[in-house]
C-alpha cells in the first residue's frame, strides 16, 4: 500500500482478554517500530525490528507485551491479559533505512481501550 | 536511555507572532529529527539535522542544531493557524536502534 496500515483502528476489550494489533509497513521498508502514545504526549518506544529480527525490545513494559515480524513485513503486537493501564494509542512506523537515522513513516494507529 | 526535554510544553499564540521551541538533552546526538503531529494523525518528519551548528530552513520554519549537538531549536516566523500541532524532537538511542521522542510542544495558533 501507499502508507503504513494498522488494524484495527479501534479496539475495545475487557480486562484480562488478549489483543493483537497488526501493522502492515510500506513495501520495501526494512525497519519497523512500535510506539505507544498518550494523548498530547510524544510517542514512547516499545520495540524495533530490522527485517524479521527484533533488535530492541527494551521499551516493552512487561512480559505481557510481545511482538513479532516473522517474514520481515507485517508485524503483530500482542498484549496478553490486558489491564486498564494498557489503554492507549499504539502506533507503528516503518523506515527504508536500518536503525533510526532515516525518516519514520507512521500509521494512523490502533486505539486500545481496556474496560 | 537518552532523555529529550522539550519546552515549552504548551504554547498558545496569535496569528502573525513568532515563536521558538526547544529540545535539550545531556547526551550528544548523532542526529536529531523534528516531527509535527496534527490531531488524529501520526507524526510527520519536518527535518533531520546532523552537523553541530547546522541551520536548516523550511519556508517559515528555521531549525538549529547546537554546536555541541546536545540541543536544538525550532523557530517559526509569522505563525499561521495551519502551524497548529504537536512538535516533537527525536534522537537515536545510543544502541543505534531506538528512536526516542521528547514529550513534545503543543502549539495553538489562533486567527
Amino acid at each position: 500500500g501507499a502508507g503504513v496500515s494498522q488494524s484495527p483502528r479501534y479496539k475495545v476489550t475487557k480486562r484480562g482478554q488478549d489483543v493483537a494489533l497488526r501493522c502492515d509497513p510500506i513495501s520495501g521498508h526494512v525497519s519497523l517500530y512500535w510506539y505507544r502514545q498518550a494523548l498530547g504526549q510524544g510517542p514512547e518506544f516499545l520495540t524495533y525490528f530490522n527485517y524479521e529480527a527484533q533488535q530492541d525490545k527494551s521499551g516493552l513494559p512487561n512480559d505481557r507485551f510481545s511482538a513479532e515480524r516473522p517474514e520481515g513485513s507485517i508485524s503483530t503486537l500482542t498484549i496478553q491479559r490486558t489491564e486498564q493501564r494498557d489503554s492507549a494509542m499504539y502506533r507503528c512506523a516503518s523506515s527504508l533505512f536500518l536503525g533510526g537515522s532515516g525518516e519514520l513513516f507512521f500509521g494512523e494507529g490502533s486505539r486500545l481501550t481496556v474496560l | 536511555t537518552q532523555l529529550l526535554e522539550q519546552s515549552p510544553q504548551f504554547l498558545s499564540i496569535q496569528e502573525g507572532e513568532n515563536l521558538t521551541v526547544y529540545c535539550n538533552s545531556s547526551s550528544v546526538f548523532s542526529s536529531l529529527q523534528w516531527y509535527r503531529q496534527e490531531p488524529g494523525e501520526g507524526p510527520v518528519l519536518l527535518v533531520t539535522v546532523v552537523t553541530g551548528g547546522e541551520v536548516k530552513k523550511l519556508k517559515r520554519l528555521t531549525f538549529q542544531f547546537g554546536d555541541a549537538r546536545k540541543d536544538s531549536s525550532l523557530h517559526i516566523t509569522a505563525a499561521q493557524p495551519g502551524d497548529t500541532g504537536l512538535y516533537l524532537c527525536a534522537a537515536l538511542e545510543d544502541s543505534g536502534y531506538a528512536l526516542n521522542f521528547g514529550k513534545g510542544t503543543s502549539l495553538l495558533v489562533t486567527p
